[in-house]
């Protein structure tokens, strides 16, 4: 059974910071991984899917790393704005229905 | 482009009171549909998925129970509401995955409806 696991489980940075919010799982037979953004009682919204083929993705100040071989993902968010506030979620695609996600990482970005 | 769409956006239901939420998807036909519940502190749990009309499969034995009516619109019911039923409830869609083909549907991710919270009082 697919294991998802997010370092840290909350994070407090000031504003302009670079950070890396960590994200591994057990079973390295994956499809794709996607990251999302939840904010206070709100959907999830997409940020980055990596394939399982790909090593990274990039969107605007996001970058998301894949290393299937030893079951890690990274986010890296440059130069941290307080509207990055938001819990981030990842997720991996083991198959058909399968997607499981993490607890998630609570970022605090403070001005 | 594809939307999906949620509602209620807010519910409070009495327990023991039936229950009806929707999710309808548009701008792409045949598509997986799922269930999510959002507890606090536990995470997001797959409660059912749908790969096509009339075809629904259960993760979780529960109170709930999904149907999938028409292609494209799924509905998370119930006939009794638990305290324990109460939560975030989200539905989701990613592109169908045909057995034999699973590398496809693994070139797509999964898009997010808004939510339902539900409180049962």
């Amino acid at each position: 059974k697919q294991e998802v696991t997010q370092i840290p489980a909350a994070l407090s940075v000031p504003e302009g910071e670079n950070l890396v919010l960590n994200c591994s799982f057990t079973d390295s037979a994956i499809y794709n991984l996607q990251w999302f953004r939840q904010d206070p009682g709100k959907g999830l919204t997409s940020l980055l899917l990596i394939q399982s083929s790909q090593r990274e993705q990039t969107s605007g100040r996001l970058n998301a790393s894949l290393d299937k071989s030893s079951g890690r993902s990274t986010l890296y968010i440059a130069a941290s704005q307080p509207g990055d506030s938001a819990t981030y979620l990842c997720a991996v695609n083991s198959g058909y229905s399968t997607l499981t996600f993490g607890k998630g990482t609570m970022l605090l970005v403070s001005p | 482009s594809q939307t999906i769409h949620q509602w209620p956006a807010t519910l409070v239901q009495p327990v023991g009171s039936p229950l009806s939420l929707e999710c309808t998807v548009e701008g792409t036909s045949n598509p997986n549909l799922y269930w999510y519940r959002q507890a606090a502190g536990r995470g997001l749990q797959l409660l059912f998925y749908s790969v096509g009309i009339g075809q629904i499969s259960s993760e979780v034995p529960q109170n709930l129970s999904a149907s999938r009516p028409q292609d494209r619109q799924f509905i998370l019911s119930s006939k009794k509401l638990l305290l324990s039923d109460s939560g975030f409830y989200l539905c989701a869609w990613s592109v169908s995955w045909d057995r034999g083909r699973q590398t496809k549907g693994g070139l797509y991710g999964y898009t997010f409806g808004s939510g339902t919270r539900l409180t049962v009082v």
